[in-house]
Order: C-alpha cells, then structure tokens, then sequence
C-alpha cells in the first residue's frame, strides 16, 4: 500500500502561519474523516495535535488546526513559533484491510 | 497519566526473531488498543498491528506473515514478535495506544519513548 503524500518540507517565519498538506485517495483520506496528525521532535515519541481531521487533544494549543478537501488533508499552524520545528505527520484510517496509512512526514524549519 | 516503555534486544541478527515488551503504566490495559509502529533511520512512520484489551489482534498486510502481537493483562505489558527479520527491519520501534472504535482508527496516544533496533550478524 502507498504511504500518504506529504511535501517534504515547509518553512516559515516566527509569527507565520504555515499549512502542511496530506494527500490520499478516496479509499483512505478522501472516504472518512478519520485523518489524525502528529508532531515529532527529533529524537522524541511523536505527539498526537489532531485526530478526526480537525479535533484538537486536551492540552494542544489552538495554533494548530486541521481541515480536508476531498482527498486531501491539511494542518496549519497559526502564530509560529521556534518551538513548532519538527516533523509532522499525517495519518488515515484505510479502510477494513489495510487500517492505517502515514504520510512520510513533511519537516518544518522556523526560519 | 498513562505512559508506556518498549524493553528489549537493541540488536536482532539476520533471519532471527525481533520481541519486544511494552510496559503500561498509569492506566488500565483492559481498555483501547494497543499498538506497534516502526520508524527506519531517517525514514517515515509504519503501524505494524493492534492487540486489543479483549485480545483480538489486527496486523499490517504487509508485514501480517512475521508478526504476532499480544496482550498479557496480569503484568499490563503488550508484545511484539517479528520473525525472519532482515536488515530492512532495522528501525526505532514505537509502542502506542489507540483508538480503533469499531475498527476505525481514529489515533494513537501516548506513545512509547521508541527503542531502536538493529538487524545485523
């Protein structure tokens, strides 16, 4: 199964807002609004920011926020901070075989 | 808070099998489902499988042939086991809880700080 697709990498400024994209299929993404994403520090666990596209876990700044188009997803983070550069990666329930995909991931620089 | 901790051999030779423990702690493992997903240097992310608090168990069809996953709720500790493995194998495996309401996963958390695990003779 193909990962989801996901732009190597984004960059922006202190005080930006910058918007990550995750593009399926319509067996994956596009067919449920089950997309999750994930913030990864290097060498850390990742840490869950959303989960059914644009619900934010307890404790996760409202900076960040999800949202999809057909089949493709999105995370933005508004307000950047130096804090914010890390990996992030989008996730998709796909279907009853293969259940879950990832996306490999897209790095965030803070300029 | 529930946190979670891998344990096991950092290094596994070729055609061998891959075990790891994932210790629960602050919660209870007779709820949710627990997860293994696997990392390669400088690579993306890959779920590998589920067992659940009842212990029924879902694996990744590409790895399904090698990989038992289960659940011992005495000790709260999951499993892994991954046979003939290769260098391919070779990652930073990450233990996980999540969420597979009516086997729809919605996400994982928390997950296991990672422990890596090397392929070589």
């Amino acid at each position: 199964q193909s990962a989801l697709t996901q732009p190597r990498s984004v960059s922006g400024s202190p005080g930006q807002s910058v918007t990550f994209s995750c593009t399926g299929t319509s067996s994956d993404v596009g067919g449920y609004n089950y997309v999750s994403w994930y913030q990864q520090h290097p060498g850390k666990a990742p840490k869950l920011i959303i989960y059914d596209v644009n619900k934010r876990p307890s404790g996760v700044p409202d900076r960040f926020s999800g949202s999809k188009s057909g089949n493709t997803a999105s995370l933005t983070i508004s307000g950047l901070q130096a804090a914010d550069e890390a990996d992030y990666y989008c996730s998709s329930f796909a279907g009853f075989y293969i259940l879950v995909l990832f996306g490999g991931g897209t790095k965030l620089t803070v300029l | 808070q529930v946190q979670l901790q891998e344990s096991g051999p950092g290094l596994v030779k070729p055609s061998e099998t891959l075990s790891l423990t994932c210790t629960v702690s602050g919660g209870s493992i007779s709820s949710y489902y627990w997860s293994w997903i696997r990392q390669p240097p400088g690579k993306g992310l890959e779920w590998i499988g589920y067992v659940s608090y009842s212990g029924t168990t879902n694996y990744n069809p590409s790895l399904k042939s090698r990989v038992t996953i289960s659940l011992d709720t005495s000790r709260d500790q999951f499993s892994l086991k991954l046979s003939s493995v290769t260098a391919a194998d070779t990652a930073v495996y990450y233990c996980a809880r999540g969420d597979f309401w009516n086997d729809y996963y919605r996400w994982f958390d928390p997950w296991g700080l990672g422990t890596l695990v090397t392929v070589s003779s």
